[in-house]
C-alpha cells in the first residue's frame, strides 16, 4: 500500500551544524515529493521538491535527495539555525482510485537546533 | 498579497453541533484540499475537490461535508456525526496540470469541541 514514513520523530542538532532529515516512501509509482515545514500552530510551508526523473535538487541552504531504487528521499538543511525548528513532513504525490491526485503525507520529524 | 485565508483561528462548539470552516483563495487553483491534524501527527486528507461543482472523499470523510460552489471557496462543515472533532484543519490549494504542483496551506483553523 501507499504510505510515507520518517526513520526519526525527532532531530536535535546544534546551531551551524548540518542537518539530514529522512524518509521512506513505499509506492514505487510516485513521481512527485516535496518537504515541507510546520512551526507550532501554523499551516505547513513548502520548502522544496523534486520529481522522481532527478536525484538532488538544491534550494538555499537545502538539498533534497532521491534515491529510487531504495525509496528514499532526504532533506539536507545546511548550516542550521534556530529559526529551523520545526517539524519536517515529506509527502508523496499519489494517483487515487479515481484518478485524481493527492499527496500523502509522513508524520513528521521535529527539528531542535540548540545554540 | 495572494494566498490562502482560513477563518476563524480558534472555533470552540459544543458537542452536537455543526461548525463550518471557511477556506479562501485567491491564487486562481482550481484544486483545493481539507486536511486534518491530530497532535504530533501527519496532515490526513478529509475532501479534496479538483473543480467547481466537483469533490471526492479522501482518507477521512465521514462526518465532514463540504461544497464548492466558487472557484475560490471551499468551505468544510464539520457535522456531529464526526466523534472526535476536536483537531487541527488545514485547508490548501494547487495548480492542476500535466504534472503535479505543490499544495499551499492556510493557516489553519484550531477547532475545540466540548
Amino acid at each position: 500500500g501507499e504510505s510515507v514514513g520518517l526513520h526519526l520523530p525527532t532531530l536535535s542538532v546544534q546551531e551551524g551544524d548540518n542537518s539530514i532529515i529522512n524518509c521512506a516512501y513505499s509506492n514505487s509509482a510516485s513521481d512527485y515529493f516535496i518537504w515541507y515545514k510546520q512551526e507550532s500552530g501554523k499551516g505547513p510551508q513548502f520548502i522544496i521538491d523534486i520529481r522522481s526523473n532527478m536525484d538532488k535538487r538544491q534550494g538555499q541552504r537545502v538539498t533534497v535527495l532521491l534515491n529510487k531504487t531504495v525509496k528514499h528521499l532526504s532533506l539536507q538543511i545546511a548550516a542550521t539555525q534556530p529559526g529551523d525548528s520545526a517539524v519536517y513532513f515529506c509527502a508523496e504525490n499519489t494517483l487515487t482510485q479515481g484518478g485524481s491526485e493527492k499527496l500523502v503525507f509522513g508524520k513528521g520529524t521535529k527539528l531542535t537546533v540548540n545554540p | 498579497d495572494g494566498g490562502i485565508t482560513q477563518s476563524p483561528k480558534y472555533l470552540f462548539r459544543k458537542e452536537g453541533q455543526n461548525v463550518t470552516l471557511s477556506c479562501e483563495q485567491n491564487l486562481n487553483h482550481d484544486a483545493m484540499y481539507w486536511y486534518r491534524q491530530d497532535p504530533g501527527q501527519g496532515l490526513r486528507l478529509i475532501y479534496y475537490s479538483q473543480i467547481v461543482n466537483d469533490f471526492q472523499k479522501g482518507d477521512i470523510a465521514e462526518g465532514y461535508s463540504v461544497s464548492r460552489e466558487k472557484k475560490e471557496s471551499f468551505p468544510l462543515t464539520v457535522t456531529s456525526a464526526q466523534k472526535n472533532p476536536t483537531a487541527f484543519y488545514l485547508c490548501a490549494s494547487t495548480m492542476t496540470g500535466l504534472t503535479p504542483y505543490e499544495q499551499y496551506f492556510g493557516p489553519g483553523t484550531r477547532l475545540t469541541v466540548t
